[in-house]
């Protein structure tokens, strides 16, 4: 079946670094979607990309769609400590019926 | 709105005991899921229902059991909790069509021992 594969599983930066977490879908996504989980709390919707090679921008968040829409990635620039949690991408494709697929996460820690 | 609700927040089980993890929202969304979440291995789905009526399967269905007998509700059942069942438990709605985003609950954490 359909697997997302997410890198890194844990990324510790400093405050004022940048970051990129990495989705990588076996086949072609109709969809990706990306949650923030902070510690303790549920996943929280941040965004949908849907068109081969798109590009959106949320601040200091920048989220891309891979051409052959089977990778996205997600920037964040200049990491604040506000960012502290994990970064889920969840992918939808024909294989996966209904079914989002989500990938094991991004764990970001930013020390001041 | 409150969203999605799930109850209880925390829950301890013996090995063997049964219980009923309830989820409910208020936003007529048809398509509804459960995933379990577990340190290093990220959401995993339970199992999900498309409306009232309709259940099936996700990736990690074994040892529970699921209904969906009105559009608000979506319970996940347990029938003979085991100490693997201990995780994370979130329930998720989610609107018309297959890109709507999906609204978590607050989870309900479950230690089985």
């Amino acid at each position: 079946g359909q697997q997302v594969m997410q890198i890194p599983q844990y990324q510790h930066v400093q405050e004022g670094e940048d970051f990129t977490t990495y989705c990588n879908s076996s086949t072609t996504l109709s969809n990706i979607q990306w949650y923030k989980q902070r510690p303790g709390g549920h996943p929280v919707f941040l965004i949908q990309l849907v068109k081969s090679g798109e590009v959106k921008k949320q601040k200091r968040l920048t989220f891309q769609f891979g051409e052959a829409k089977k990778n996205s990635s997600l920037h964040i620039t200049a990491t604040q400590t506000t960012d502290v949690g994990t970064y889920f991408c969840a992918g939808l494709s024909r294989n996966s019926g209904y079914a989002l697929n989500f990938g094991k996460g991004t764990s970001l820690l930013v020390t001041p | 709105n409150a969203g999605v609700t799930q109850t209880p927040k925390f829950q301890v089980l013996k090995t063997g005991q049964s219980m009923t993890l309830q989820c409910a929202q208020d936003m007529n969304h048809e398509y509804m899921s459960w995933y379990r979440q577990d340190p290093g291995m990220g959401l995993r789905l339970i199992h999900y229902s498309v409306g009232a009526g309709i259940t099936d399967q996700g990736e990690v269905p074994n040892g529970y059991n699921v209904s969906r007998s009105t559009t608000e509700d979506f319970p996940l059942r347990l029938l003979s909790a085991a100490p693997s069942q201990t995780s994370v438990y979130f329930c998720a709605s989610r609107g018309q069509g297959l890109s709507s985003p999906l609204h978590f609950g607050n989870g309900t954490r479950l230690t089985v021992t």
